[in-house]
């Protein structure tokens, strides 16, 4: 099977925009959906963008996802950060099995 | 709106076998696919497995030798067993729901399950 790897941490100032990765190691990115979950502390993980850049509501527009091809990779981008985006990220497809990345702490300083 | 509640021992003993239910309410069992999911301490998620509510299930292969899911129709519940556990096995376990076998889009709170003689 194959694997997501993540950035450990990220951190950006409020306001501005952040992009965390997710690459497959093996086969195609684009092949099955990409979800995007946060994870604040003490709390179960929430979805914030399925099937690759769909949100559910009740998720703002700040939040937008991506596939790229060429990388491999998928991308969260979040823009005009708050402090309350400070979190775990998770990225996770399924191809037979589910697989989750290894997550992204994200400190909005 | 789907509600998802783990129960079950929080202690377990080194080669015991852990036992943990997932009581679904808001909706019914008879539909979508039912996962647990579990989180050591500090670290990241690791999918466990899922049943559909007819009975199939699918495991993910670092863990089928030890790990059982069922389901409950009748009491809208599935449960998930791990055999054999070690102090590896120490996480917070979540079960979950998805529409399609590829999502999991209502959690429940997650339960902390300890493995310690």
């Amino acid at each position: 099977n194959f694997m997501l790897t993540q950035p450990h941490s990220v951190s950006e100032s409020p306001g501005k925009t952040v992009t965390i990765s997710c690459t497959r190691s093996s086969g195609s990115i684009a092949s099955n959906y990409v979800h995007w979950f946060q994870q604040r502390p003490g709390s179960s993980p929430t979805t914030v963008i399925y099937e690759d850049y769909q949100r559910p509501s009740g998720v703002p527009d700040r939040f937008s996802g991506s596939i790229d091809s060429s990388s491999n990779s998928a991308s969260l981008t979040i823009s005009g950060l708050k402090t309350e985006d400070e979190a775990d990220y998770y990225c996770q497809s399924y191809d037979s099995i589910n697989v989750f990345g290894g997550g992204t702490k994200l400190t909005v300083l | 709106q789907v509600q998802l509640q783990e129960s079950g021992p929080g202690l377990v003993k080194p080669s015991e076998t852990l036992s943990l239910t997932c009581t679904v309410s808001g909706g019914s069992i008879s539909t979508s696919y039912w996962s647990w999911i579990r989180q050591p301490p500090g670290k990241g998620l690791e999918w466990i497995g899922y049943i559909y509510y007819s009975g199939s299930a699918n495991y993910n292969p670092s863990l089928k030798s030890r790990v059982t899911i069922s389901v409950d129709t009748s009491k809208n519940q599935f449960s998930l067993k791990v055999s054999s556990v070690t102090a590896a096995d120490t996480a917070v376990y979540y079960c979950a729901r998805g529409s399609r076998e590829w999502l999991l889009d209502y959690w429940g709170q997650g339960t902390l399950v300890t493995v310690s003689s």
